[in-house]
């Protein structure tokens, strides 16, 4: 079992490009989950999601972020017209349900 | 009043110590919790879950206070690669863990 796999490990982007996060999730985990953390910040919760169904997203911005867990397919956090403020660590974390999540090594974008 | 909330220290302790760390909630309704472990740079891993008659694994025991609402785990005889952020984690019933801020640990020689 390969564990849950995030690529890329570093994403930079220039402000206004997009950026395109992907989490493949542990093999029998329907549980997928978001988080990002900013600098000397604690893991703040984005999206909760079963495939084909965003079952919670009130941690995510409004405007310029999506997420989606297709029927095939890892999971993609996308985030359109990057800001600066949006450099972070974002960790994808999966689980089965009721049980403790297994967190990807994450991506860290960074916005110039 | 925040749903989970730890005290962020850092808590500087030298090598051999105990250190204890608390962890409060604020859901009633909370159903499960776990401690995790973050190194710097590092994604999270699961340190232990936390039973309501307690658990304890080597070094570390865990325990949970419902009427209180509040966790904490007991590190003896601290190593320095004890030196971490400990999270605490509460699952509220709406399968979406809830993260501490964490507890910063800093075992010294």
């Amino acid at each position: 079992n390969a564990g849950v796999m995030q690529n890329p490990r570093h994403l930079v982007r220039r402000r206004g490009q997009e950026a395109r996060l992907r989490c493949s999730p542990m093999k029998g985990h329907s549980h997928v989950y978001w988080y990002r953390q900013l600098p000397e910040e604690g893991l703040k919760f984005m999206v909760y999601l079963q495939k084909e169904n965003i079952i919670d997203e009130s941690g995510m911005p409004k405007e310029r972020f999506s997420a989606e867990f297709p029927k095939e397919g890892p999971s993609i956090l996308r985030i359109q017209q990057v800001v600066r403020g949006d450099s972070a660590a974002y960790f994808c974390a999966s689980s089965p349900p009721e049980e403790p999540s297994t967190f990807g090594s994450g991506t860290r974008l960074t916005v110039v | 009043r925040k749903e989970v909330e730890q005290d962020p220290g850092p808590f500087n302790v030298p090598e051999g110590a105990t250190v204890a760390f608390n962890c409060t909630y604020s859901n009633s309704a909370s159903q499960s919790f776990f401690w995790y472990r973050q190194d710097c740079r590092k994604e999270p891993k699961l340190l232990m879950s936390v039973y309501s008659s307690g658990n304890e694994d080597g070094r570390f025991t865990a325990q949970l206070n419902r009427a209180s609402q509040y966790i904490s785990l007991l590190i003896r005889d601290s190593k320095l690669s004890d030196s971490a952020t400990y999270l605490c984690v509460v699952n509220g019933g709406s399968y979406i863990p809830t993260f501490g801020r964490g507890t910063s640990l800093i075992v010294h020689p």
